[in-house]
């Protein structure tokens, strides 16, 4: 089982709406877990963090599910400029230095 | 404050030429990291070095060496390129603690032909 899974979409999302997707992790004892947004041709860079008790950064909303080891994004009134990949990436535990990464979902908004 | 710089941004070799991928951070983060990045592959860990003076494996580091020259630099050198390894090459960046996550470079768009 790979350590992180994302559905890659593409997501096609009319502007306005609300679009949300999840991406799941194998290693239950993974401590830290973040989403990315990658641009085309561009870096990832980093979108919020994830803690346990979910978190809003305006548009965007980001939880986490132990039980079920998943966390889940969330983008409300969807911009235009929301269209990118968006990366799961988690801590596998601590004293591990190397964070693992889904390979994306891929959201496109429609006018 | 530049983050996370590598050069050169764009290269085209031929089979079996060598080069040196070079990337700086200024943040004083601890570990760095290079990646390698495919069309539907997702982002794949060549090398990473957690302090000065370590270096380990990735998942995909065959073919690559890579020299952590101090702490603000990690070199990646491609000693006799082939076609495979025409890919996007990034640098990353993290201060090492349980909580952050990574600075990541611009890139580098390599073809070998």
């Amino acid at each position: 089982r790979k350590e992180v899974e994302q559905d890659p979409g593409p997501f096609n999302v009319p502007e306005g709406a609300t679009v949300a997707f999840n991406c799941t992790y194998s290693n239950s004892a993974s401590q830290s877990f973040f989403w990315y947004r990658q641009d085309c041709r561009k870096e990832p860079k980093l979108l919020m963090s994830v803690y346990s008790s979910g978190n809003e950064d305006g548009r965007f909303t980001a939880q986490l599910n132990r039980a079920s080891q998943y966390i889940s994004l969330l983008i409300r009134d969807s911009k235009l400029s929301d269209s990118a990949t968006y990366l799961c990436v988690v801590v596998p535990d601590y004293g591990n230095n190397r964070l693992a990464f889904g390979k994306g979902n891929q959201v496109v908004v429609i006018p | 404050n530049a983050g996370v710089t590598q050069t050169p941004k764009f290269q085209v070799l031929k089979t079996g030429q060598s080069m040196t991928l070079q990337c700086a951070q200024d943040m004083n983060h601890n570990s760095m990291y290079w990646y390698r990045q495919d069309p539907g592959m997702g982002l794949r860990l060549i090398y990473y070095s957690a302090s000065e003076g370590t270096t380990d494996k990735g998942e995909v580091p065959n073919g690559y060496n890579v020299s952590r020259l101090n702490k603000r630099e990690f070199s990646l050198r491609l000693e006799s390129a082939a076609p495979s390894q025409t890919s996007v090459y990034f640098c990353a960046s993290r201060i090492s603690l349980g909580d952050s996550g990574y600075t990541f470079g611009s890139g580098t768009r390599l073809t070998v032909v």
